[in-house]
């Protein structure tokens, strides 16, 4: 089946430092989805992006999906200790027009103060 | 009401058990799904229904049986558990299967 590639696995960073996980399709894909899980909770929606070379902000996130749709980037600027979390991209491709998304592997973040 | 309800929070059964799992949520949405997902590891995804209908069942064994009895509720019913089971359950919404998904909180299962 297809796959979204998301590295790195872990990472860690001081706080205020800034961080970047990024996702990769071999496939044009639809869309991305971004998710956010913290520690013993759910996934939690951040944003989707459809357009090729798309970009998007929420405060200290940037979003940003590659101009051929194969690609995907989250970018947080100067991390805080409520970043703390498992950070997931879901891609999603047209076949048979079910649009489902598959999940990548997901970056933890870990934020020292 | 922008919430996915999931009971019980925590589930602990025997292999030789039958439990049942359930979801709610009342945003209209069309597309409900079951996740499984292990510790450090992303949602996998078991089955997705839309319009009520089953739409896919991602081989999962013949131990999991989904249920949708309306729009607003998903069941997932449990029999003949493997320890290798144990995880955390969660469910999700969304308008259509192309739309972003809200997750419930899940069920912690451990299966003795």
């Amino acid at each position: 089946g297809q796959q979204v590639m998301q590295i790195p696995q872990y990472q860690h960073v001081q706080e205020g430092e800034d961080f970047t996980t990024y996702c990769n399709s071999s496939t044009t894909l639809s869309n991305i989805q971004w998710y956010k899980q913290r520690p013993g909770g759910h996934p939690v929606f951040l944003i989707q992006l459809v357009k090729s070379g798309e970009v998007k902000k929420q405060k200290r996130l940037t979003f940003q999906f590659g101009e051929a749709k194969k690609n995907s980037s989250l970018h947080i600027t100067a991390t805080q200790t409520t970043d703390v979390g498992t950070y997931f991209c879901a891609g999603s491709w047209a076949s048979g027009g079910s649009y489902i998304p598959t999940f990548g592997r997901g970056t933890s973040l870990i934020v020292h103060p | 009401d922008t919430e996915v309800t999931q009971t019980p929070k925590h589930l602990v059964m025997g292999m030789t058990n039958k439990k049942s799992l359930k979801c709610e949520q009342h945003m209209g949405h069309r597309a409900m799904y079951w996740y499984k997902q292990k510790a450090k590891k992303p949602p996998e995804l078991m089955f997705v229904y839309s319009y009520e209908k089953l739409s896919i069942n991602e081989s999962v064994p013949s131990r999991f049986s989904p249920e949708c009895p309306n729009s607003s509720l998903l069941n997932l019913h449990l029999h003949a558990l493997q320890p290798e089971d144990s995880a955390l359950y969660l469910c999700a919404s969304s308008q259509y299967t192309y739309n972003e998904q809200f997750f419930g909180p899940g069920t912690r299962l451990t299966v003795l």
